[in-house]
């Protein structure tokens, strides 16, 4: 079975500082992972995927995600928070060997950017 | 404007009184899915469809049933709902490639239901 951990509830940081959220797996083929961002009363909102090719990939809104093979993590960064940033984050894994699509979310990280 | 649609936003409702909630797109996605939300737990799928007249079984299917005869419509129904179904539903879909999992979700706004 597949799964992803989001270690932490939720992560503070002041505007203008370089920001992480933190995202392991668990997968038994190949890992198709994607980061979601759900801003209050909203639905979710794609903001970027890693199938295959470079282990940084670039994102909306100025994000970035750097996936890592051995630690099996795929952690999203941004080099300078914004207060708008504040929002509910999903880490997500498909089998990419699977053709049946489940996805399977992590339970979510808040971000709260102070000014 | 591409979008998924879900009706209603809110409902509040019985113990045991059917009800079916509406979710519709107009992307020509063939993938759709459903999900519930709970605090701590994240998004668990619920039931997904990759094309018309087929349906599978997710992570929390019991309690539920989908239909999909049309492309464009996924309803999701509790036909004898009970509180442990108070949640926050989310409707999506996707383009779906053959062989292809690596495709984005578009996620309708979401509906809260409250189960008494």
């Amino acid at each position: 079975a597949q799964s992803v951990a989001q270690p932490e509830d939720q992560v503070n940081v002041a505007e203008g500082n370089p920001l992480t959220v933190k995202c392991t797996y668990s997968v038994s083929g190949n890992p198709y992972l994607f980061w979601y961002v759900q801003y209050p009363n909203r639905g979710l909102q794609f903001l970027l995927k890693y199938i295959t090719g470079d282990n940084l990939v670039k994102g909306s809104y100025g994000f970035e995600a750097e996936f890592n093979k051995s630690q099996t993590s795929f952690h999203l960064k941004k080099p300078s928070a914004l207060v708008s940033d504040s929002a509910l984050y999903f880490c997500a894994v498909r089998d990419g060997d699977n053709a049946g699509n489940m996805l399977t979310f992590g339970g979510g990280t808040r971000l709260m950017v102070k000014p | 404007e591409a979008q998924v649609t879900q009706n209603p936003r809110y409902l509040i409702t019985v113990t045991g009184k059917k009800l079916t909630v509406t979710c519709s797109q107009n992307m020509n996605h063939e993938y759709m899915s459903w999900y519930r939300q709970d605090p701590g737990l994240g998004l668990r799928q619920i039931y997904y469809s990759m094309n018309v007249e087929v349906t599978d079984k997710g992570d929390v299917p019991e309690g539920y049933k989908v239909s999909r005869k049309e492309k464009r419509n996924f309803p999701l129904i509790l036909e004898s709902p009970s509180p442990n179904q108070t949640s926050l539903y989310f409707c999506a879909s996707s383009v779906r490639l053959a062989g292809g999992p690596g495709n984005e979700q578009y996620f309708g706004p979401g509906t809260r239901l409250t189960v008494t």
